[in-house]
């Protein structure tokens, strides 16, 4: 059981929008930022959107996150079907002293 | 070229130890904290263990606490994670992460296999 709740699915077709959401709580999402990680099959995780809603660069704008209270979510516009992957949300844990993640959400772009 | 790469993985038998490393290059691997997430297969993510900078302050996560122990050396761009008393739920592909100051882990490397098995 993760600490950080994402739904186990999703999905979408070519040019959709699609929202992925993260629920924690006061310990983590309510104090600390939220990070998303992209993972596409066979591969290592890469950073999506940190500090909330910051993307790296390299990044595409149709990648973005928003957070308010103890929810996260993450909003991918203009769906493609290279965006089919595994979504993860993470946030420090005061509590726990730890960094925690959600348990992962599969896209699929139908 | 900017990278994190893991080694040391491999088959071990229950209640036994492997120390993983992590050689990081292309960047000033002491101005990050390091961080060791692993991935049970066919699961999530899973944070293990985590060091700032210079290695004054680590953190581990309840289900490693007292058989893990994270370290590095600055001087040779490393990151090492001892783990003893394995047991059948450490089986993972581990990789480490460089952690950012909100705790974003902006790189990563590829893993390395870690199979706890009789």
């Amino acid at each position: 059981q993760s600490v950080l709740t994402q739904p186990p699915s999703a999905s979408g077709t070519p040019g959709q929008r699609v929202t992925i959401s993260c629920s924690g709580s006061s310990s983590n999402i309510g104090s600390n930022t939220v990070n998303w990680y992209q993972q596409l099959p066979g591969t290592a995780p890469k950073l999506l959107i940190y500090s909330n809603n910051q993307r790296p660069s390299g990044v595409p704008d149709r990648f973005s996150g928003s957070k308010s209270g103890t929810s996260a979510s993450l909003a991918i516009s203009g769906l493609q079907s290279e965006d089919e992957a595994d979504y993860y949300c993470a946030a420090w844990d005061d509590s726990l002293n730890g960094g925690v993640f959600g348990g992962g959400t599969k896209l699929t772009v139908l | 070229e900017v990278q994190l790469v893991e080694s040391g993985g491999g088959v071990v038998r229950p209640g036994g130890s492997l120390r993983l490393s992590c050689a990081a290059s292309g960047f000033t691997f002491d101005d990050y904290g390091m961080s060791w997430v692993r991935q049970a297969p066919g699961k999530g993510l899973e944070w293990v263990s985590g060091i700032n900078w210079n290695g004054g302050s680590t953190g581990y996560a309840d289900s490693v606490k007292g058989r893990f122990t994270i370290s590095r050396d600055n001087a040779k761009n490393s990151l090492y994670l001892q783990m003893n008393s394995l047991r059948a739920e450490d089986t993972a592909l581990y990789h480490c992460a460089s952690s950012g100051a909100e705790w974003e882990l902006a790189l990563w490397g590829q893993g390395t296999l870690v199979t706890v098995s009789s």
